[in-house]
């Protein structure tokens, strides 16, 4: 049972364009999210992140968006950079627990 | 200040062995979890160790088991090695039970781990 999923297995984005990449999650109980970036034979890398008692968040080019009653969330990259090509996972938490239930990954591909 | 650290990077071994992966946390991070990555499950939850005590555990057989140490660093253990054994295994440290609220887990590079 999946209980977080990206359906883009892949996302390919001219350079300057906006990237978005979504998520959705089936669990109510989860009410901590997160973004990250992975590149091959390495580990995630923590990008943004969002709490259920919000609807935004914002860190430089990356913001996050939560539709609760949707339950469902998108990663927006803007601009986008070709540093930004990477598989990108989306993730989820309950307060007080540390397991982080992982969706499937979106390879993003940013063309010059 | 330095990020999760792990050894070894890479282990081959053969089935019926045993390995141990060990994780160093960032330095004041108590909270240690343990994932696995295959190409077929994704990323998935093995454990979690605060303040030596294993918190939270996931879906995995009692071949996979872990320990913490009074320094934070954590070692993970997985014996009678399968075949499908083979994967990516990435530790996390967070502050978690430090600081109240939600708190994000940083991973290390991982243990590419091939089984013959």
């Amino acid at each position: 049972d999946q209980q977080v999923k990206q359906n883009s297995p892949s996302l390919s984005v001219q350079e300057g364009r906006i990237s978005i990449l979504n998520c959705d999650y089936t669990n109510s109980m989860f009410d901590y999210f997160l973004w990250y970036k992975k590149y091959p034979a390495e580990g995630p890398t923590f990008l943004i992140s969002i709490s259920s008692i919000k609807d935004k968040n914002e860190d430089g080019r990356f913001t996050v968006f939560l539709n609760k009653s949707a339950k469902h969330l998108s990663l927006h990259i803007v601009p986008s950079q070709p540093g930004d090509s990477a598989v990108y996972f989306c993730a989820a938490s309950a307060l007080g627990n540390e397991k982080l239930t992982f969706g499937t990954g979106t390879r993003l591909t940013i063309i010059p | 200040k330095a990020g999760v650290t792990q050894t070894p990077r890479y282990l081959i071994k053969t089935r019926g062995q045993q390995v141990t992966l060990s994780c160093s946390p960032i330095s004041g991070h108590r909270s240690v979890s343990w994932y696995q990555q295959t190409p077929g499950q994704g990323l998935q939850f093995l454990f979690e160790y605060f303040s030596e005590t294993q918190r939270n555990k996931g879906n995995f057989p009692g071949r996979f088991s872990g320990r913490q140490f009074s320094n934070s660093r954590s070692e993970m253990n997985v014996s009678t090695l399968e075949l499908g054994d083979s994967a990516l295994y990435l530790c996390a440290s967070s502050l978690a039970g430090l600081i109240s609220g939600y708190n994000e887990q940083f991973f290390g590079p991982g243990t590419r781990l091939t089984v013959l």
